[in-house]
């Protein structure tokens, strides 16, 4: 098992640009989240998802957007990518009140 | 609402020293998971514990013990004979027993041990 994959590891982009983040896990977990992390704030919740089609917003949703087409796959999209959105990402994956297990992260720039 | 306090922002041991790091939490459910997560230099989210809020006894796995005192919404977390290798972040969480589980975070408290 691969467990909990996130793609890519660093990543540089210019006020108002758009990408996805790619979030992928094997373990055919229902739930599927999303974290942005900065200093001295902890993790905080960004979406999360509770299956295949069901996404909800979380405590900083604004600015991002998902989609959950499959058990595997959580890609985190950024509209319109913000200075504010400098942060590292990090992508969770668990069973229905399991234990939640976290990809490697994100480091995401946005000058 | 859900709110995990870690009051320790910084905190330096000399090796083999013990150390003890504060998680104090607030929710309105009466039944609850706690967690800890330790974030190394390298930056992953490494699992520690998961501990659910009916269960009040102490847990030890090797030099980490946990006590869990629900009457002061306590969860705190003691590596006994620190060592070098223990110097990361360490967060506490809290996540809802039922519905999406989701994971309230502390802002954790940066562990230095120095050799």
């Amino acid at each position: 098992n691969a467990g909990v994959t996130q793609t890519p590891k660093f990543q540089v982009l210019k006020t108002g640009q758009s990408m996805t983040l790619q979030c992928a896990q094997d373990m055919n977990h229902e739930y599927m989240s999303w974290y942005r992390q900065d200093p001295g704030m902890g993790l905080r919740l960004i979406h999360y998802s509770v299956g295949a089609g069901i996404t909800d917003q979380g405590e900083v949703p604004n600015g991002y957007n998902v989609s959950r087409s499959t058990t595997e796959d959580f890609p985190l999209r950024l509209l319109s990518a913000a200075p504010s959105q400098t942060s590292v990402y990090f992508c969770a994956s668990s069973l229905t009140g399991g234990t939640r297990f976290f990809g490697p992260g994100t480091r995401l720039t946005v000058l | 609402a859900q709110k995990v306090t870690q009051a320790q922002t910084e905190i330096s041991v000399v090796e083999k020293e013990d150390v003890t790091l504060d998680c104090v939490y607030e929710t309105r459910d009466t039944t609850y998971y706690l967690f800890w997560y330790k974030q190394p230099p390298s930056g992953e989210l490494v699992f520690l514990i998961r501990r659910n809020s009916f269960d009040e006894q102490n847990e030890i796995s090797g030099r980490y013990s946990w006590n869990f005192q629900k009457s002061t919404s306590s969860f705190n977390f003691t590596i006994t004979a620190s060592q070098v290798v223990d110097s990361a972040v360490y967060f506490c969480a809290l996540s809802e027993f039922r519905g999406a589980n989701n994971l309230f975070f502390g802002t954790g408290t940066r562990l230095t041990v120095i050799p």
